[in-house]
């Protein structure tokens, strides 16, 4: 089955450092990538759409200049909190979308805890 | 109003107990209907994708839409302990598009 691989799976930074998270498709080639952020007993909520080769598309009240994500290739997606806060404190999870059949589905990582002290 | 509501739950039912979760939505415009399992600090899990009303089963789970209702369910049968988990519906208004979710059902089944 399509698998969707987040490294690091938790990690924990001090207020105003950055923190890299990165996205694989292992076995499969995803032109767009989906980025979220699930707060503790809430659901999932978009942050960005990310395709191959273009400028990620951020949902209302994301800033993209804090969220940099990068979509260098088919397989990796990558997402870049800036100056982290302890607000940002999430479970930051991404997807992947393929073709199976005739309609698209998409694959979620494992997500990445992120803690700012 | 939200786009998807979903009863949050806690759900409790004993072990071989018949599950129904369920998820209405306000924008007709969706197409394509999603149910996920989420164990916790994990990532969410494909269940079920259907897009068309009607019923769709595989094994225990029954995922049934009826886009006049507005309404989608999932049915699982003989809930067994490993079961216990949050389900999320999920919905999209076409392929490759960002998944608008409900706020997951917590669903504990007790042995």
């Amino acid at each position: 089955g399509a698998v969707v691989s987040q490294h690091p799976s938790w990690v924990i930074c001090k207020s105003g450092t950055s923190v890299k998270i990165e996205c694989r498709s292992l076995d499969f080639q995803a032109t767009t990538m989906f980025w979220y952020r699930q707060f503790p007993k809430q659901s999932l909520m978009l942050m960005a759409t990310s395709n191959e080769g273009s400028k990620a598309t951020y949902e209302q009240g994301v800033e993209k200049d804090k969220f940099l994500i990068n979509h260098a290739s088919l397989t990796l997606s990558t997402l870049t909190v800036t100056s982290a806060h302890p607000e940002d404190s999430s479970f930051y999870i991404c997807s992947a979308s393929t073709m199976t059949g005739s309609s698209y589905e998409q694959y979620f990582g494992p997500g990445t805890r992120l803690t700012v002290t | 109003q939200k786009e998807v509501e979903q009863d949050p739950g806690p759900l409790s039912v004993p072990e071989g107990a018949i599950v129904s979760l369920n998820c209405t939505y306000s924008n007709s415009a969706f197409q394509y209907f999603m149910w996920y399992r989420q164990y916790s600090r994990k990532g969410p899990e494909l269940l079920m994708y259907t897009y068309s009303s009607g019923n769709k089963e595989d094994g225990r789970f029954t995922a049934q839409v009826d886009k006049s209702s507005k309404y989608i369910s999932l049915f699982i049968r003989d809930s067994q302990p490993s079961d216990s988990a949050t389900y999320l519906c999920a919905l999209e208004l076409s392929g490759n598009t960002p998944l608008v979710f409900g706020k997951g059902t917590r669903l504990s089944v007790i042995a």
